[in-house]
């Protein structure tokens, strides 16, 4: 199975500065034939279910603001948000789906210092 | 709009059985993958299983392989869990969501169904 971990755990960060998660797996999620990486970034509010912001490790969901941004290949990735906005306080989980199991990171709750 | 609507969650004794539901809407329910994620009080997701499209091939998680069997019915558009030998370790939201590719990101969710196994 690939093993997803996920860094920080948590973290604060002040409305209108950048915050950074990292994602690794432990094994390359990376198909040759079509280059994608078999990643997807989840957003999570309490009480609301998953909500998919990034796919393919870098691709941005229709609505999803800008200021989301997806990016790494291979074993590391990382999601930033340029500008922490209130709205964005939330858990923030990595799934690959590059083979079966289909494992999530550990999750990475953001907050507002 | 898409909708995907759980149902048959409840409180269940260790060892016995549920069978959760997932109604969908709104889309070509028989076009997509369709997936079980749980979510434990306070904890983090947690992928149950998949099956793909025309329901030729099913994938689980090692914690539920042999207890739990994912299925669905095209012509209802519902896909279905069922749970035996339930586990104090599944008490769980369960939620169900939908993928375009049978390898690919899961871009709909329901809103969950609360299991809770306990004597």
């Amino acid at each position: 199975d690939i093993v997803m971990t996920q860094s920080p755990d948590s973290l604060a960060v002040s409305l209108g500065e950048r915050a950074t998660i990292n994602c690794k797996s432990s094994q390359s999620i990376l198909y040759n034939s079509n280059n994608k990486n078999y990643l997807a970034w989840y957003q999570q509010k309490p009480g609301q279910p998953p909500k998919l912001l990034i796919y393919w490790a870098s691709t941005r969901e229709s609505g999803v603001p800008d200021r989301f941004s997806g990016s790494g290949s291979g074993t590391d990735f990382t999601l930033t948000i340029s500008s922490l906005q209130t709205e964005d306080v939330a858990v923030y989980s990595c799934q690959q789906y590059f083979g079966t199991p289909f494992t999530f990171g550990p999750g990475t709750k953001v907050d507002i210092k | 709009q898409v909708q995907l609507v759980e149902s048959g969650g409840g409180v269940v004794q260790p060892g016995k059985s549920l069978r959760l539901s997932c109604a969908a809407s709104g889309f070509t329910f028989s076009t997509y993958g369709m997936h079980w994620v749980r979510q434990a009080p306070g904890k983090g997701l947690e992928w149950v299983a998949v099956v793909w499209f025309d329901g030729s091939n099913k994938y689980y998680a090692d914690s539920v392989k042999g207890r739990f069997t994912i299925s669905r019915d095209n012509s209802k558009n519902t896909l279905y869990l069922q749970m035996n030998s339930l586990r104090d370790e599944d008490t769980a939201v369960y939620y169900c969501a939908a993928a375009e590719y049978s390898y690919g990101p899961t871009g709909w969710w329901g809103q969950g169904t609360l299991v809770t196994v306990s004597s």
